[in-house]
């Protein structure tokens, strides 16, 4: 049973805000919520991550539904080099769990 | 420095000829992973190092070993290479220290099996 459920892919235009969900219905209380994205021949970068709640840093922002069953990735102003795969990702990183990548959100920027 | 490093940055193999695949990190962080990465397809973890237990997954269990001999240094070793062994590889790393840290990843070693 696949930890969490993405849809496969998104278009948008850029200067766009760009919303991209995740279902994790079987969220665990020790686990958090962690978003990364990955262009080609790089390996995947961090974005944000998050328990509860709102979260927000200088690229992007998290919400977190109340149950915790959902999570928004939102990206504000996206241009073309935001065009990449993005991960939803469910783990406890407290030392010695493993981390799976689901099959992510490729998301498709065009001028 | 918050990098994870990873040589070489492209490798060849022919089939059947062992690989070794290098990672390091100097930030103390006392997992490490390795991930295999194809095109198209979402990063599949390999196995992982806490400390210095191994754990496999139990797909790839026979076909990948890899060896941590000190916290900052893990290798991906392949012992006869397949042309499906052709891939990205992905080291990563994080820490317990601070609860819920995020995995650095480093830049990847592209294998290409011939």
């Amino acid at each position: 049973l696949a930890k969490t459920t993405q849809p496969p892919s998104m278009e948008a235009y850029e200067g766009q805000e760009v919303n991209v969900s995740c279902s994790h219905t079987n969220i665990a209380t020790s686990e958090y919520i962690y978003w990364y994205r990955q262009v080609p021949h790089q390996g995947p970068q961090f974005i944000i991550q998050g328990y509860k709640d709102y979260v927000v840093n200088e690229v992007a922002s998290l919400f977190i539904s109340a149950d915790r069953k959902l999570s928004t990735l939102s990206l504000p102003w996206v241009s073309l080099r935001d065009a990449a795969v993005y991960y939803c990702i469910v783990t406890d990183m407290a030392g010695g769990y493993k981390v799976v990548f689901g099959s992510g959100t490729r998301l498709l920027v065009s001028p | 420095d918050t990098t994870v490093k990873q040589n070489p940055r492209y490798k060849l193999a022919r089939v059947g000829k062992p690989v070794n695949l290098i990672c390091s990190q100097t930030m103390n962080h006392d997992t490490m992973y390795w991930y295999q990465k194809k095109p198209n397809q979402a990063p599949k973890l390999l196995l992982f190092y806490y400390d210095k237990i191994l754990n496999r997954e139990a797909d790839t269990f026979e076909k990948f070993q890899s060896s941590r001999p000190n916290n900052s240094f893990c290798s991906l070793y392949i012992g006869s290479a397949g042309l499906e062994y052709s891939a990205m590889y992905l080291c990563a790393s994080s820490s317990w220290v601070l609860s819920a840290e995020t995995l650095y990843f480093g830049s990847g070693t592209r294998l290409t099996v011939l």
